[in-house]
């Protein structure tokens, strides 16, 4: 079965870091790109980064740029979100997705569950 | 930055009615990079449609894609009870990409 399954949310202070790592299974993980989405309570979804195949590009939203480090380790098939200096409005579920490539471009065709981030004091 | 506005917010429906929900995009989106997808609640969202109007594997004829440049639209032509969900268009021609506000069909 094709998945992403994403782990190491959780609640930490305002200013602090956590690491959320995605792991994924059942199809060749070294040719996608792979994307990072953000959805706050009740609220839409957000974009917030994409690494490439190999690792060596990587790109972000102006919001989180500069305090989140995405990358990836293909030998282990998993992609992280390095997040520091955490805010209140980071608070949100955050989708791991595949873009799906090909014709189909960066539409994303698989997403993880999520795991659930809370900035809070 | 491309802004995309959904409209209506809130879509009010029967089952076995046909739903159209629009995606207008502040600039026009280079080569139609427009993707739908279809959120239930406590679920991750899911692709219907990539470039406007190419159904993604496994989703239903009754789903239809279209539109070009700034104005997009979905298209459901008989709402079955599992299509009660909210849809957000997104678009992926430029960086950074963005989603619409969404469109919530609700059973009226």
């Amino acid at each position: 079965e094709v998945q992403l399954v994403e782990s190491g949310g959780g609640l930490v202070q305002p200013g602090g870091s956590l690491r959320l790592s995605c792991s994924a299974s059942g199809f060749t993980f070294g040719v996608y790109w792979i994307h990072w989405v953000r959805q706050a309570p009740g609220e839409g979804l957000v974009w917030v980064s994409r690494v490439n195949v190999d690792g060596s590009v990587t790109q972000y939203v102006d919001s989180v740029r500069g305090r989140f480090t995405i990358s990836r380790d293909n030998a282990r098939n998993t992609v992280y979100l390095q997040m520091d200096d955490l805010r209140a409005e980071d608070t949100a579920l955050y989708f791991c997705v595949r873009a799906c490539g090909g014709n189909c471009r960066d539409a994303f065709d698989i997403w993880g569950q999520g795991t659930l981030v809370s900035v809070s004091s | 930055e491309i802004v995309l506005t959904q409209s209506p917010g809130t879509l009010s429906l029967s089952p076995g009615e046909v739903a159209t929900l629009s995606c207008r995009a502040s600039q026009s989106v280079r080569s139609n990079y427009l993707a739908w997808y279809q959120q239930k609640p406590g679920q991750a969202p899911r692709l219907l449609f990539y470039g406007a109007s190419n159904r993604a594997t496994g989703i239903p004829d009754r789903f239809s894609g279209s539109g070009s440049g700034t104005d997009f639209s979905l298209s459901i032509s008989r709402l079955e009870p599992e299509d009660f969900a909210v849809y957000y268009c997104q678009h992926y021609s430029d960086l950074p990409f963005t989603f619409g506000g969404g469109t919530k069909v609700e059973i009226k």
